[in-house]
């Protein structure tokens, strides 16, 4: 199916391991983004890549891995998990830079450390 | 400083009647664009509608419009005839033209949990 898709959609861990969550995208948009979700802080960036081979950190990236080999992956790895990353993480991708430009945005993985 | 402020954390509406949400944002970017998007309880992040720093007109998206007082630095969103189904949470965004560097993120608003009374 054409569009942004997670997974997995839930996903519960234990803290000191190692989660990858996957984001996939079939409109072959240049950029994408990494969110999470906290109760009373609204969406943060985590990382985001221009295209290809092209990360960069966003605004809390500690903790965080990414990578981007193809256009329409960009999976998140949560090296060792601490539980104050249990959040919800969203995916976003975007055709283009400019201000105009909507971000699309996948379901969400809901993940709890314990 | 916040770049985008909701102040309102929950609203309450009867259906059919019209509300307002409210959007303050700091910027000093001289071009910019502020979004609206719906998150119902399932989770999705919807898009509503989008306003450009230098547009002229206020945008309107069928029931929904973005009332941008720029010197006021606000973007409120106006819901006409609320339905039940706008029951949601409703974040205010914004994407800076150079400020946020290359990553053209949007900064998201701590959002308004808005409920629509039958």
């Amino acid at each position: 199916d054409a569009g942004i898709t997670q997974s997995p959609r839930y996903k519960i861990t234990e803290t000191g391991r190692q989660v990858t969550l996957m984001c996939h995208q079939t409109w072959s948009h240049s950029y994408m983004f990494w969110y999470r979700q906290d109760l009373g802080h609204g969406l943060r960036l985590i990382y985001y890549s221009a295209a290809a081979d092209i990360t960069d950190k966003g605004e809390v990236p500690d903790g965080y891995v990414v990578s981007r080999s193809k256009t329409e992956n960009f999976p998140l790895t949560l090296e060792s998990a601490t539980r104050s990353q249990t959040s919800v993480y969203f995916c976003a991708s975007s055709p283009g830079q400019g201000v105009s430009y909507e971000q699309y945005f996948g379901p969400g993985t809901r993940l709890t450390v314990t | 400083a916040q770049k985008i402020t909701q102040t309102q954390p929950g609203m309450f509406v009867q259906e059919k009647e019209a509300v307002t949400l409210d959007c303050t944002y700091d910027t000093s970017d001289p071009s910019y664009g502020l979004f609206w998007y719906k998150q119902p309880s399932s989770g999705e992040m919807i898009f509503l509608i989008y306003q450009g720093s230098y547009d002229q007109q206020n945008a309107t998206e069928g029931r929904y419009s973005l009332n941008f007082q720029k010197a006021r630095k606000s973007a409120n969103l106006v819901i006409s005839a609320s339905q039940l189904g706008d029951s949601a949470m409703y974040f205010c965004a914004m994407r800076e033209a150079y400020l946020s560097g290359s990553a053209r993120q949007l900064t998201f608003g701590s959002g308004t949990q808005l409920t629509v009374l039958p």
